[in-house]
């Protein structure tokens, strides 16, 4: 079955320091694979997205993503984290027709 | 251009009552989906529709729940006689197309509690 897990569900970063969260997917074929943050109480907005082409994948607000098929990882990472990106992060892949299949999100504290 | 909308963006309902979530996509956009968030969850899909058609519903839980997206007006998904188990927050998304690699623009969501 396709999916997505994410293994962390807690990360704590300080400020400035880097970051890096985990995606692996399943499922064998290139995927369309997606990051997404959730601030409390808010949507998703889009990071970045990976269809083809370069595995490492600028996205807004710093953030960065590399895809790498033989370790089928899709992973997060940001240079030096700033307190405003403390959220839920979410990886997800889509599927060739219509479903987004999401991780279990990943939680992160940025403390002074 | 005005992005997803979603209300209400808080609903309360007892247990039994019909809750109605809506959903207005994004200009352009002719395909929705709904998501449903558990506490501590990601988001499980539950259906994706286009204009008077249901595509997929297979996230869908047999009873109770429905969903529409009119040819005219918002999609709704609506809850028939919620339970405690119905309480979490519904995303809707939108996209210009359905298949292929064109990711989906998220709505505020609508929280539900069921009291």
């Amino acid at each position: 079955a396709q999916s997505v897990t994410q293994p962390d569900i807690h990360i704590t970063v300080s400020e400035g320091a880097s970051l890096e969260l985990r995606c692996n997917y399943s499922y064998g074929a290139t995927p369309y694979l997606f990051w997404y943050v959730q601030s409390p109480g808010q949507g998703l907005q889009l990071l970045l997205k990976y269809f083809s082409g370069d595995t490492l994948v600028q996205g807004i607000k710093g953030f960065e993503a590399e895809f790498k098929r033989s370790q089928s990882s899709f992973n997060l990472r940001k240079p030096s984290v700033h307190w405003s990106d403390a959220a839920e992060y979410f990886c997800a892949r889509k599927s060739t027709g219509n479903q987004f299949y999401f991780g279990t999100g990943t939680s992160l504290t940025v403390i002074p | 251009n005005a992005g997803v909308m979603q209300n209400p963006r808080h609903l309360v309902r007892r247990r039994g009552q019909e809750a109605r979530l809506r959903c207005s996509p994004m200009k352009g956009h002719s395909h929705v989906y709904w998501y449903r968030q558990l506490p501590e969850e990601g988001l499980k899909f539950m259906v994706y529709l286009q204009k008077e058609n249901i595509i997929d519903e297979s996230g869908m839980p047999k009873e109770r729940f429905s969903a529409e997206f009119p040819k005219e007006g918002p999609s709704i998904l609506r809850i028939q006689q919620v339970v405690r188990g119905d309480s979490a927050a519904y995303f809707c998304a939108s996209s210009p197309l359905g298949t292929g690699a064109y990711e989906q623009y998220f709505g505020p969501g609508t929280r539900l509690t069921v009291t």
